[in-house]
């Protein structure tokens, strides 16, 4: 299994641009979860879903980001427009729900720098 | 809110020794705990889960104890290795809600 793939692995972009990040998790499972890692903040959860259900967004920052799981083999966060302190390391994890670890498997992640 | 804190930021120790990591958390109750480990550039990869009910997890030369009185948990690397440095994360975990640690940096000397 090629584990979670990300896309793209670094964007540059300017301030008020709109920026779509991808996410393809492990095949089979059920939950996918979109991260976000700062020095200042660490690792942030943002949004979870389950079954391709938004379960939990109470992380998400505001009403500039949304996220879609429009199928269970891709997820997207986007960011419209962009602001420079959204500059970060986004990481997508999915996870069998049913494991017996509840392990989450992280992709390499996308750091976005906005100028 | 919840707040999980890890000790120092860095951690520098001498290879051999026991490499002792903590986290500490307030206003929760998670119903299991897990360790991952981040290399630079890359995404934290899980090491281990301790569940409510446990004491002691161990795998290999790592061991992890859960002390739900005292809202803490311990990770110990036993034995360690230059290979051992990294970045070291403790989650908790509860139904849909889950925390990460901002993490505690491991560097073992040669």
């Amino acid at each position: 299994d090629a584990g979670v793939i990300q896309s793209p692995r670094h964007e540059v972009t300017e301030m008020g641009q709109e920026v779509t990040l991808r996410c393809k998790p492990i095949s089979g499972h059920n939950s996918l979860f979109w991260y976000r890692q700062t020095m200042m903040r660490g690792l942030e959860l943002l949004i979870y879903f389950n079954n391709n259900v938004p379960i939990d967004d109470s992380g998400m920052p505001e009403d500039r980001f949304s996220a879609k799981m429009p199928n269970a083999s891709f997820s997207t966060l986007k960011i419209q427009p962009s602001e420079p302190r959204d500059s970060a390391v986004y990481f997508c994890a999915s996870r069998n729900s049913g494991g017996p670890y509840n392990e989450q498997f992280f992709g390499p992640g996308t750091r976005l720098t906005v100028l | 809110s919840q707040k999980i804190e890890q000790n120092s930021e860095a951690l520098n120790i001498q290879e051999g020794k026991t490499a002792t990591l903590t986290c500490n958390y307030t206003n929760y109750s998670p119903a299991y705990l897990q360790w991952y480990r981040q290399d630079p550039g890359r995404g934290p990869v899980f090491l281990l889960l301790i569940r409510e009910n446990e004491k002691e997890k161990r795998k290999e030369r790592l061991k992890v104890t859960f002390d739900t009185t005292l809202k803490q948990s311990l990770f110990h690397i036993t034995a360690s290795q230059p290979a051992d440095s990294a970045t070291y994360l403790c989650a908790l975990g509860a139904g849909n809600q889950f925390y990460f640690g901002t993490g505690t940096s491991l560097t073992v000397i040669p």
